[in-house]
């Protein structure tokens, strides 16, 4: 079958740099998406890899391996409005997209 | 982000009532998906529409009937439901469902309970 998997939570300190992981397991690829939800808000579309490799965007970073089924979201200078879910999502062969659970992440001062 | 509005925000019905939840999109995108969300688990697709067309149901109960009367709007419409289906409710649009890495927007959602 196809999944995703991603912690359930993580916790990390203002300023500070947090690595959130996904792992994929899909018939096909056709690259990789993060999203960011706020509670109570819309997922909003934070980068999307489809190459090995580190894509980054000011204080958020996406690496993709695709040979390990593997991606990271990477955000740095931590703010407290980071505190969030973040979702991982894969496209397949059918271009589907496969969701993971969401990682929510806790900012604290 | 306004593109995509949905209403009500939060909606709470007994089993035997009959409600809609909207959802308008402003972005002028041809595709438009019903999702549910539940704490914990991942985003469940519910209904895919491309062009007012119905191309995907994922194997949704008859409780939850769509409508898409436009490439701009669509309906869920809801008839005695059940409290398993209490969710949030995401609406999403992107700009078409062929073989596209196009991300999805989305809406914020109605938070639906079912007493």
């Amino acid at each position: 079958g196809q999944n995703i998997d991603q912690p359930t939570e993580m916790t990390a300190t203002e300023g500070a740099i947090v690595q959130i992981n996904c792992t994929y397991q899909t018939s096909g690829f056709n690259g990789l998406f993060w999203y960011q939800q706020h509670a109570g808000e819309a997922p909003t579309f934070l980068s999307y890899n489809v190459l090995d490799g580190l894509e980054e965007k000011g204080r958020f970073s996406s690496f993709l391996s695709r040979s390990k089924g593997y991606s990271y979201l990477l955000l740095k200078e931590l703010q407290m409005k980071d505190s969030a879910s973040y979702l991982c999502a894969a496209l397949d062969s059918n271009y589907q997209l496969i969701w993971g659970a969401g990682t929510k992440l806790i900012i604290k001062p | 982000e306004t593109g995509v509005t949905q209403t009500p925000r939060h909606l709470v019905m007994g089993m035997t009532n009959k409600k809609s939840l909207k959802c308008e999109q402003h972005l002028g995108h041809n595709a438009m998906y019903w999702y549910k969300q539940s704490a914990k688990k991942p985003l469940e697709l519910m209904f895919v529409y491309s062009l007012e067309e119905r191309v995907e149901n994922n194997s949704v109960p008859s409780r939850f009937s769509p409508e898409c009367p436009n490439s701009s709007h669509l309906f869920l419409h809801l008839h005695t439901l059940q409290p398993e289906d209490s969710a949030l409710y995401l609406c999403a649009s992107s700009p078409n469902t062929e073989h596209s890495n196009q991300p999805q927007h989305f809406g914020d959602g109605t938070r639906l309970s079912i007493l």
